[in-house]
């Protein structure tokens, strides 16, 4: 049972390059989330989608952008990166927002270097 | 908004050591509490959860934590660590008006020497 994937696990890009990184999970969960990793700062929510159709900003969403591309996927792009966007991107996935809905399942993250 | 603080970024102890990692929240309303952890080169994955009901929840690997209200404490606690459990450790809180966004204190990472 895969549950939270992501690719890539590795990324080095330069200044103002743009990439997407991809998530999927296979759990049938309503609500995906995208999270950034930083020392000392623990997870910091970016974007997250409720539900299939449904976006919205969640605490450090600025230089990012999100697209729930079906119910199994959702994507997080960087237009122009910078290098305050080095982190590590951690995926998750909830089954919905109900009571006893909301544990958080993650994926195996993303290392992103921006030069 | 809802802030989560850890008191200790580091903990160093001996195996069989007693295990106590401290967090509170702020935040009036109902909440839900998660603990994870984080091994070395690995996702996070859920220690244990608190929802509802006996504020002592018990999760994986012998941790459990207690839910005090009045003092918006939940605290992780393991009797004996083994070396395995070298980690870094994530207190997080859902405020059940937010909808299902967590909220992650800034983490402690804890070394067991063997």
């Amino acid at each position: 049972n895969a549950g939270v994937t992501q690719t890539p696990k590795f990324q080095v890009l330069k200044t103002g390059q743009s990439m997407t990184l991809q998530c999927a999970q296979d759990m049938n969960h309503n609500s995906m989330y995208w999270y950034r990793q930083d020392p000392g700062m623990g997870l910091r929510l970016i974007y997250y989608s409720a539900s299939e159709g449904t976006t919205d900003k969640g605490e450090v969403p600025n230089g990012y952008n999100v697209s729930r591309l079906n119910k199994r996927e959702f994507s997080l792009r960087l237009e122009s990166a910078a290098p305050s966007q080095t982190s590590v991107y951690f995926c998750a996935s909830s089954a919905g927002t109900g009571e006893g809905q909301e544990t958080q399942y993650f994926g195996p993250g993303t290392r992103l270097l921006v030069l | 908004a809802q802030s989560v603080s850890q008191h200790n970024h580091h903990v160093i102890l001996s195996e069989a050591a007693s295990l106590e990692l401290g967090c509170n929240y702020s935040y009036g309303g109902t909440v839900n509490l998660f603990w994870y952890v984080q091994y070395p080169g690995q996702h996070l994955q859920l220690l244990l959860k608190y929802f509802s009901g006996d504020p002592l929840v018990k999760g994986i690997k012998g941790f459990e934590a207690e839910f005090i209200k009045s003092k918006f404490s939940f605290n992780l606690r393991k009797p004996s660590v083994q070396w395995s459990d070298t980690a870094e450790y994530f207190c997080a809180v859902n405020a059940r008006a937010a909808g299902n966004k967590l909220t992650f204190g800034g983490g402690t990472r804890v070394l067991v020497k063997p």
